[in-house]
């Protein structure tokens, strides 16, 4: 079975801050794991994903995610936050024929 | 975009009505996938198909049935909806799960509430 969690559901960095959301997981399988963001009234897009290939993986917007096996950490990151960056942050994971989904982080950006 | 269309996009429905969602692709996907988002929960998988008449229960199936006739349709029915079931609902689709690592491609999803 799969699982993930997301610490913090709430974020907020100032414009040009780093960002870092974080995220665990836990799997019985090698896992396929996922970043996906949503914007306000809008479905969730995929910002990037790791399938084993890198550890280190580079996302749209600027995004990048980092895989430590020892830590079973999966944290998205981003060197200069923007405002256009204000978005909700899900982590997922995935080993069968199903996906499962953190929580959520809100992604607060302050002027 | 993945051709994903859910209907309707908002729905006001009473306490004990059925109620039907459709998600309807063009992409020829296997899987398909019904999700509610809830603050504070995320997105919690309702029920999932693996092909034409294949379902399986997701972690919240309980009150929700599932049927899928045709590889492009996928319908998510309330039978009896109660408050609980206010929700927005995503329809998510995907080439290949599991061992390929493919991702989900999400509809714009369908606002329901029950009062």
């Amino acid at each position: 079975a799969q699982s993930v969690t997301q610490l913090g559901s709430h974020v907020s960095v100032s414009e040009g801050a780093l960002v870092l959301l974080r995220c665990n997981y836990s799997s019985s399988v090698p896992p396929y794991l996922f970043w996906y963001v949503q914007y306000p009234n809008q479905g969730l897009q995929l910002l990037l994903k790791y399938t084993s290939a890198a550890t280190l993986v580079k996302g749209i917007n600027g995004f990048e995610a980092e895989f430590k096996k020892s830590e079973t950490s999966f944290h998205l990151t981003k060197p200069s936050a923007h405002m256009s960056d204000a978005a909700e942050y899900f982590c997922a994971v995935s080993g069968d024929d199903k996906i499962i989904f953190g929580k959520g982080t809100r992604l607060h950006i302050l002027p | 975009d993945a051709g994903i269309t859910q209907s309707p996009r908002h729905k006001v429905t009473e306490t004990g009505t059925p109620v039907t969602l459709r998600c309807h692709q063009t992409e020829n996907h296997r899987y398909m996938y019904w999700y509610r988002q809830d603050p504070g929960h995320g997105l919690r998988l309702i029920h999932y198909s693996y092909g034409v008449k294949d379902t399986d229960k997701g972690e919240v199936s309980d009150g929700y049935s599932v049927s899928r006739s045709k590889t492009e349709d996928f319908l998510l029915t309330l039978e009896s909806a109660t408050s609980s079931q206010t929700s927005v609902y995503f329809c998510a689709i995907s080439a290949k799960v599991g061992a390929s690592g493919s991702p989900l491609h999400f509809g714009n999803g369908t606002r329901l509430t029950v009062t």
